[in-house]
């Protein structure tokens, strides 16, 4: 699975949009792009993941450029309870579900 | 979304017992389970992968006698950590996969467990 680079942390103020950026510049053709975030103490939560249109559901929009180099998620309004180590990971989608987490961005809303 | 359900969130064990985590998925059938390790401050790293009847495969510099998984039926797979010592204090995660079964993503995740050796 391709490598990704994102920032190690980012500050928002609550009720602004928050912006997270990920680099994944050796993305091949069939991999996907697929964010999870985790709250301090608990277990990964899915957020949403794309392959090359850009995708909106209930808690994210995913931006991905035109070359699939790099994507970002856009938290529309973020509250408090946003605050956690988002994760943009790169994987084949296939017959093997396993993720490859790297250290994520620490996104701290702040009031 | 699917849920995955841990038990327990939380154990405090002597050091040379043996503890027991179980890992549910309460809404759909897991073919495949994934066991995670965190520790402070660090990222999920991936310990094992079980499908349901077959024997787990391990990581990469994981013990597979000290950490003993069983994936016995659909929806359940148990970790069972033997001997610990204080090092394996840690975060423990189980991951669900539904195969497909479930659309929009394909792993679901547990609330993990903390694990403490004392």
């Amino acid at each position: 699975d391709a490598k990704t680079t994102q920032p190690t942390s980012m500050d928002c103020a609550e009720g602004r949009a928050a912006n997270l950026p990920c680099n994944h510049s050796t993305i091949s053709g069939n991999e996907y792009v697929y964010w999870y975030r985790q709250i301090h103490s608990q277990g990964p939560q899915y957020i949403i993941h794309g392959l090359k249109n850009n995708e909106t559901n209930e808690m994210a929009s995913l931006i991905i450029t035109e070359d699939r180099k790099s994507s970002t998620l856009i938290l529309p309004h973020a509250t408090l309870r946003d605050t956690a180590v988002y994760y943009c990971i790169v994987r084949v989608v296939g017959s093997n579900y396993k993720l490859t987490f790297g250290k994520g961005t620490l996104l701290t809303v702040n009031p | 979304g699917a849920v995955v359900s841990q038990h327990p969130s939380w154990v405090i064990c002597k050091s040379g017992t043996s503890v027991k985590i179980e890992c549910r998925s309460l809404d759909f059938q897991a073919t495949t389970m994934f066991w995670y390790r965190q520790f402070p401050k660090q990222s999920l790293m991936l310990m094992a992968t079980s499908n349901e009847g077959s024997k787990a495969t391990y990581e990469q510099g994981v013990e597979k006698d000290k950490f003993l998984i069983n994936h016995a039926s659909l929806t359940l797979s148990t970790l069972t950590v033997t001997s610990a010592h204080p090092e394996d204090s840690s975060f423990y995660i189980c991951s669900a996969s539904s195969g497909g079964q479930v659309r929009g993503t394909e792993a679901f995740f547990g609330q993990g467990t903390r694990l403490t050796v004392v």
